[in-house]
């Protein structure tokens, strides 16, 4: 069972214009969001994340935005660059039951082209 | 300022022997988490420890897997008696505290023929 779902294996971007990564989740236990980027053969680098209190989180190019009623998670890059093509991962995390040891809920990823 | 490390970058076994990685945490990270990916996946949580502890290691298969981390040294996950289906990447990452960020290593891939 799933609990975090990235629905689209792969998106294709031109350069400059906006890229949208969707993640949904179906635990209601989680409150803690993130997003990892990833190029082949290297590890997940964390990009940006977002408290389940909060709705949009902004960092530069990148945007994510929580819809909690929706259970779903997007993730903006604007404008996007050839230099962002790679596999995007969402994550999820139970951070503040006071138990737990904070693992790291992901998707399956969304592999993103951005196309000159 | 060195990220996480781990090694070996890639390691083939044949069915049968044992397979052993580690993982160099962060300086000054002190908690230290394992993951699986296996193809076409996104990445699993296998273990959490802790120096000299583990703390969960609820996402662990029960047979044939351990992992350590030392007082001294790299942390361990080490698998015996590979079979094909472990297979897979394996990611370590490490945080200074509980619920701070995880920084990933670049993985070591795995290949028991």
């Amino acid at each position: 069972d799933q609990q975090v779902k990235q629905n689209s294996p792969s998106l294709s971007v031109q350069e400059g214009r906006i890229s949208i990564l969707n993640c949904d989740y179906t635990n209601s236990m989680f409150d803690y969001f993130l997003w990892y980027k990833k190029y082949p053969a290297e590890g997940p680098t964390f990009l940006i994340s977002i408290s389940s209190i909060k709705d949009k989180n902004e960092d530069g190019r990148f945007t994510v935005f929580l819809n909690k009623s929706a259970k779903h998670l997007s993730l903006h890059i604007v404008p996007s660059q050839p230099g962002d093509s790679a596999v995007y991962f969402c994550a999820a995390v139970i951070a503040y039951s006071g138990a737990g040891s904070y693992q790291l809920t992901f998707g399956k990823g969304t592999k993103l082209s951005v196309i000159p | 300022n060195a990220g996480v490390m781990q090694n070996p970058r890639h390691l083939v076994r044949r069915r049968g022997q044992e397979a052993r990685l580690r993982c160099s945490p962060m300086k000054g990270h002190s908690h230290v988490y394992w993951y699986r990916q296996l193809p076409e996946e996104g990445l699993k949580f296998m273990v959490y420890l802790q120096k000299e502890n583990i703390i969960d290691e609820s996402g662990m298969p029960k047979e044939r897997f351990s992992a350590e981390f030392p007082k001294e040294g790299p942390s361990i996950l080490r698998i015996q008696q590979v079979v094909r289906g472990d297979s897979a990447a394996y990611f370590c990452a490490s945080s200074m505290g509980l619920k701070e960020t995880q920084y990933f290593g670049p993985g070591t891939r795995l290949l028991v023929l």
